[in-house]
């Protein structure tokens, strides 16, 4: 059965910290991992990573994959009250295009 | 682009009444989306997988005479909850898969709808 963990579950952080959220996966035919940030309502696209080395970046937040370890990390470096949210890892299969979703990090930025 | 909205936003609803729920890609064509539950601090749980034009495939556990899902065309799909009860309370979200968006393969979700069974 495809596995999706997601580490830490929980995190509290000061404004101006730096995060590191884990990622792992065991899925029979991997294709690419996706990050999601989901708020009151649905989750909203961070990154999509196929590739293992190639770190994706946009703004403050940056991510990576390695395939051979089988994890992902997201990184937000100086943390804003904006980001506190859940973050929700999802790993994509070869066949078909079903999403399999780890149990998320909820982050919290306090002022 | 790549919005999806989703209708109603909350429902709430007697038990034993149905309750339709659509999910509309509104700028890129969707041939495929997929209906989610998600229920209070837990993760999104795949319901079903719709596609157009065809039958839904359900996800093991997930009961396809209760959940009945229509895809009738590439922008809509729609999730009737036959007969609800308290238990089916949750947010369900819809997303819709867009396979044009610079080559790269995307899911985009719905606002998600808050549903409540009395």
């Amino acid at each position: 059965e495809d596995k999706v963990v997601q580490s830490p579950l929980s995190l509290v952080v000061h404004e101006g910290d730096t995060v590191t959220l884990n990622c792992s996966y065991e899925v029979t035919n991997f294709r690419s991992l996706l990050w999601y940030k989901q708020e009151k309502k649905a989750p909203t696209f961070l990154f999509m990573l196929t590739s293992s080395g190639i770190e994706k970046k946009s703004g403050r937040l940056s991510s990576i994959l390695d395939k051979k370890e089988l994890f992902s990390i997201l990184n937000i470096t100086a943390t804003q009250t904006g980001d506190s949210a859940v973050y929700l890892c999802a790993v994509k299969e070869t066949s078909g295009s079903r999403l399999t979703f780890g149990e998320g990090t909820q982050l919290t930025v306090n002022p | 682009g790549a919005v999806v909205s989703q209708h109603p936003s909350r429902v709430i609803c007697k038990s034993g009444t149905s309750v339709k729920i659509e999910c509309r890609s509104l700028d890129f064509q969707a041939t495929t989306m997929f209906w989610y539950r998600q229920f209070p601090k837990q993760s999104l749980m795949l319901m079903a997988t719709s596609n157009e034009g065809s039958k839904a495939t359900y996800e093991q556990g997930v009961e396809k005479d209760k959940f009945l899902i229509n895809h009738a065309s590439l922008t809509l799909s729609t999730l009737t909850v036959t007969s609800a009860h308290p238990e089916d309370s949750s947010f369900y979200i819809c997303s819709a898969r867009d396979v044009t968006s610079g080559g790269a393969d995307t899911q985009y979700f719905g606002p998600g709808t808050r549903l409540t069974v009395l």
